[in-house]
Parts: C-alpha cells; sequence; structure tokens
C-alpha cells in the first residue's frame, strides 16, 4: 500500500507480559517517529528515527520502552512490563524533505489489564 | 520547551455555521502544519504553512500563519458533518513537530 501501516490495529494485554508494535512507513521516507495519544492529550512524541539511527529518544517514557529500525523501512517498539498506565493510542509516521510533513498510520490501541 | 495552545478545545455547532481555531505558541516555528484526525484513525496532513502570514485556502477551510510565525488559525465557512474530528495544529521546528492538544469539533446536521 501507499500508506504508512501499523500492526496489530488492538492489543491486550495483561500487566507485566512485553508487547511489540511493528510500523511499515511510506517506502523511501527517511524519519520515522513514534508518538503515543491518551485520551484527552496531545501527541506525545516517543522517538525520532533518520535512517536505522535514532538521535532523538528523548521522549520514551522510562527504560522498559525501546525501539530499533531495520533497513531503513521497518520499526518496532518494544515496552517490557507493561503497566497499565502504557495503555494508550500508539501512532507511527514517517516524512521526507525539510519541511517534515509527516504522515501518520492508523495506530495499535494498547490495553494493559 | 515549545508548546501550543489550541482553543476551543471543543466546540459543537449546527450546520451551516462558521467557526474558527486557535494554535497559540510563545515559540517561532519554521513551518505550521493542520491535522485532523477521525475515531480510531491517525491524524491526515490538510495543509502545512511555511511564510509568515501566509493564506491557504482548502474548499471551505482557510488557514493562516502569523506574520511571527508563531500562531495559526483555521477557519471553516459553511460547515458541515463531515467536518466532524479532531483538528490538530503542530509547530515544525527541524526534524520535529510539536503538537497542540487539539479541538473536537462536532458538526450537528
Amino acid at each position: 500500500g501507499a500508506g504508512v501501516s501499523q500492526s496489530p490495529s488492538n492489543k491486550v494485554t495483561e500487566k507485566g507480559k512485553d508487547v511489540e508494535l511493528r510500523c511499515d512507513p511510506i517506502s523511501g521516507h527517511t524519519a520515522l517517529y513514534w508518538y503515543r495519544q491518551s485520551l484527552g492529550q496531545g501527541l506525545e512524541f516517543l522517538i525520532y528515527f533518520q535512517g536505522n539511527s535514532a538521535p532523538d529518544k528523548s521522549g520514551l517514557p522510562s527504560d522498559r520502552f525501546s525501539a530499533e529500525r531495520t533497513g531503513g523501512s521497518v520499526s518496532t517498539l518494544t515496552i517490557q512490563r507493561t503497566q497499565q498506565e502504557d495503555s494508550a493510542v500508539y501512532l507511527c509516521a514517517s516524512s521526507v524533505g525539510t519541511i517534515n510533513e509527516q504522515f501518520f498510520g492508523p495506530g495499535t490501541r494498547l490495553t494493559v489489564l | 520547551t515549545q508548546l501550543l495552545e489550541q482553543s476551543p478545545q471543543f466546540l459543537s455547532i449546527q450546520e451551516g455555521e462558521n467557526l474558527t481555531v486557535y494554535c497559540n505558541s510563545s515559540s517561532v516555528f519554521s513551518s505550521l502544519q493542520w491535522y485532523r484526525q477521525e475515531p480510531g484513525e491517525g491524524p491526515v496532513l490538510l495543509v502545512t504553512v511555511v511564510t509568515g502570514g501566509e493564506v491557504k485556502k482548502l474548499k471551505r477551510l482557510t488557514f493562516q500563519f502569523g506574520d511571527a510565525r508563531k500562531d495559526s488559525s483555521l477557519h471553516i465557512t459553511a460547515a458541515q458533518p463531515g467536518d466532524t474530528g479532531l483538528y490538530l495544529c503542530a509547530g515544525g521546528s527541524n526534524y520535529k513537530l510539536t503538537f497542540g492538544k487539539g479541538t473536537l469539533l462536532t458538526v450537528n446536521p
């Protein structure tokens, strides 16, 4: 497809379990972003990739959160030992060029019971 | 820390009315983007403005970037139920976008 895709669309897990969220950016987009969106809150920046490198990880809430990107394409966000406060929609976006117009995927809704 | 404040937070109007949503900051941005998000979906880019004072029109939507590139407004003329959604502004600086918390617009038939 032409757009950003994310999987799974929904994930329900138990507290303490690890989860992996996947993002497939638009082909050729060198920049990739992860955001978290909670009810009533704006988009919270998590991490920025340029190619396979992550020059800005400043938004990761704790060391339970990590992300990687391989082949300048697919990215995985991993949350270890999930907590109830991790419940949110996790959005991925990709962009290319200097103006940084970001194109978003549909998100993964994570629910931690 | 760059912050973007959007107002109003909630807006419920009747079909055919006009409305304006505001996005304000004390920081200067190199670009200002507006997105619309519907339930269960990711934000969709509506417009990007990069020049102070710039005005862009997209059908019934008019976007303006402030002269000092610190604020922006979105005006919708003759709103329709299909305009219902969460409107987000985002200020661009280098590689990063700073998002406002959004304006939730409901247009009633």
